[in-house]
């Protein structure tokens, strides 16, 4: 079983504050990582995806980036929001012939306070 | 859009029980899974297939097994529920974007099933 680890595992953040956490994952047979977003009493939705060592995605005030040599990717949320209040989840995908199947991490429970 | 729908989001058992769980997608993707969610472990697979009648297990199968009689429904079976199974189930299906090179499986997922077993 492959090894994601997100941190922290939950964040309290007052409206306003910038806020990153972290998503770890294993260096070798990288093929892409996947962010989600899944808020309460909905389907989780993707945000990202990232494929290329480097790569910097950004939707809104949202952001991310990739190091796929030491293994990490960073999501931003600039000027959080109530209704940023979610769990993000990333996944790891191994390509090749695994017909999609993505590894998860534990998610980070975001909470921001009006 | 594409839409995964879930038979029920919250369902209550009893031990012993055996439980369905379907699945439906309206896209004509090949693949889908079955997760579990629990607090502080993320989403686990349980199963997925790539093709009608074809399944592979995944990280938990244990307790479970699964159908796919027609490409648009996935089907996950508890034959016999037990309490340890007391949780958040996800459907989710995949398409395949982008071209020959450096393209990526994107899954879309469903709203949920809540089962509470007692």
């Amino acid at each position: 079983i492959l090894n994601v680890e997100q941190s922290p595992q939950s964040l309290h953040v007052q409206e306003g504050d910038s806020t990153n956490f972290t998503c770890s994952f294993p260096s070798s047979n990288f093929y892409a990582l996947h962010w989600y977003r899944w808020e309460t009493a909905k389907s989780p939705e993707a945000l990202f995806v990232m494929t290329l060592n480097g790569d910097e995605k950004k939707k809104g005030r949202i952001s991310a980036t990739l190091n796929t040599k030491e293994g990490y990717s960073y999501l931003y949320i600039k000027g959080s929001q109530p209704e940023d209040s979610a769990t993000y989840l990333c996944a790891f995908d191994a390509g090749g012939t695994s017909y999609g199947k993505l590894t998860f991490g534990q998610g980070t429970i975001l909470t921001v306070h009006p | 859009d594409v839409k995964v729908t879930q038979s029920s989001r919250y369902l209550v058992k009893r031990t012993g029980e055996k439980v369905f769980l379907e699945c439906v997608q309206d896209m004509d993707h090949e693949n889908m899974f079955w997760y579990r969610q629990d607090p502080g472990l993320g989403l686990r697979l349980i199963y997925f297939s790539y093709d009608v009648k074809m399944k592979e297990k995944g990280d938990i199968p244990e307790g479970y097994s699964v159908s796919r009689e027609k490409k648009e429904r996935f089907s996950l079976i508890l034959e016999s529920a037990s309490t340890n199974q007391t949780s958040m189930y996800l459907c989710a299906s995949s398409l395949w974007f982008g071209g020959r090179d450096r393209g990526y499986n994107e899954q879309f997922f469903g709203p949920g099933t809540r089962l509470t077993v007692l």
